[in-house]
């Protein structure tokens, strides 16, 4: 059974700082592996999504990777801004399951201006 | 473009009352669809999920059930509710026939008093 698992748990930086977040999954037949923000009281927004054959993905001051074979993935954030305040979910897709995610935790992120 | 609606925003029910939550999707043919619910403190847990109209997948035995009447239209429900289903209630779509990018909608808060 997959399992993800994200640390921390919650996250509070001075703004400006790069910061690296972490999400682990037990089984490495992932299909791909998504990293998604949401807001407080709020849906989730896709940021980055990484196919299994990919090593990371890159959007803006995002950078997303990918390593299967350790069963780890890392969201890295680049000069870290309040508005990044939210709480940063992964996820990965399963094969042959109608596109089924399963989730980690999250990480509540905190940016102090 | 795609747009994903979910409504009611938020939903205040007695216990043992029904519900229905409904989700509809624009733009695109064929998505596949998906339920998940967020509970306080919790990860987010996928209920069900439907390749197609009529086709249905229930992830977690439970008090809820999912209907997919027409293409873009994906119901969930309850003949009576428990306080146990409190919770937030997230609706999602990836394009069908693939393992991409899901798309989710604002949520619906659902207190059971």
């Amino acid at each position: 059974k997959q399992e993800v698992t994200q640390i921390p748990a919650a996250l509070s930086v001075p703004e400006g700082e790069n910061l690296v977040l972490n999400c682990s999954f037990t089984d490495s037949a992932i299909y791909n592996l998504q990293w998604f923000r949401q807001d407080p009281g709020k849906g989730l927004t896709s940021l980055l999504l990484i196919q299994s054959s990919q090593r990371e993905q890159t959007s803006g001051r995002l950078n997303a990777s990918l390593d299967k074979s350790s069963g780890r993935s890392t969201l890295y954030i680049a000069a870290s801004q309040p508005g990044d305040s939210a709480t940063y979910l992964c996820a990965v897709g399963l094969y042959n399951q109608g596109g089924k995610l399963i989730f980690g935790q999250g990480t509540e992120l905190s940016v102090k201006p | 473009s795609q747009t994903i609606h979910q409504w009611p925003a938020t939903l205040v029910q007695p216990v043992g009352s029904p519900l229905s939550l409904e989700c509809t999707v624009e733009g695109t043919s064929n998505p596949n669809l998906y339920w998940y619910r967020q509970a306080a403190g919790r990860g987010l847990q996928l209920l069900f999920y439907s390749v197609g109209i009529g086709q249905i997948s229930s992830e977690v035995p439970q008090n809820l059930s999912a209907s997919r009447p027409q293409d873009r239209q994906f119901i969930l429900s309850s003949k009576k509710l428990l306080l146990s289903d409190s919770g937030f209630y997230l609706c999602a779509w990836s394009v069908g026939g693939g393992l991409n990018i899901q798309y989710f909608g604002a949520g619906t808060r659902l207190s059971v008093l």
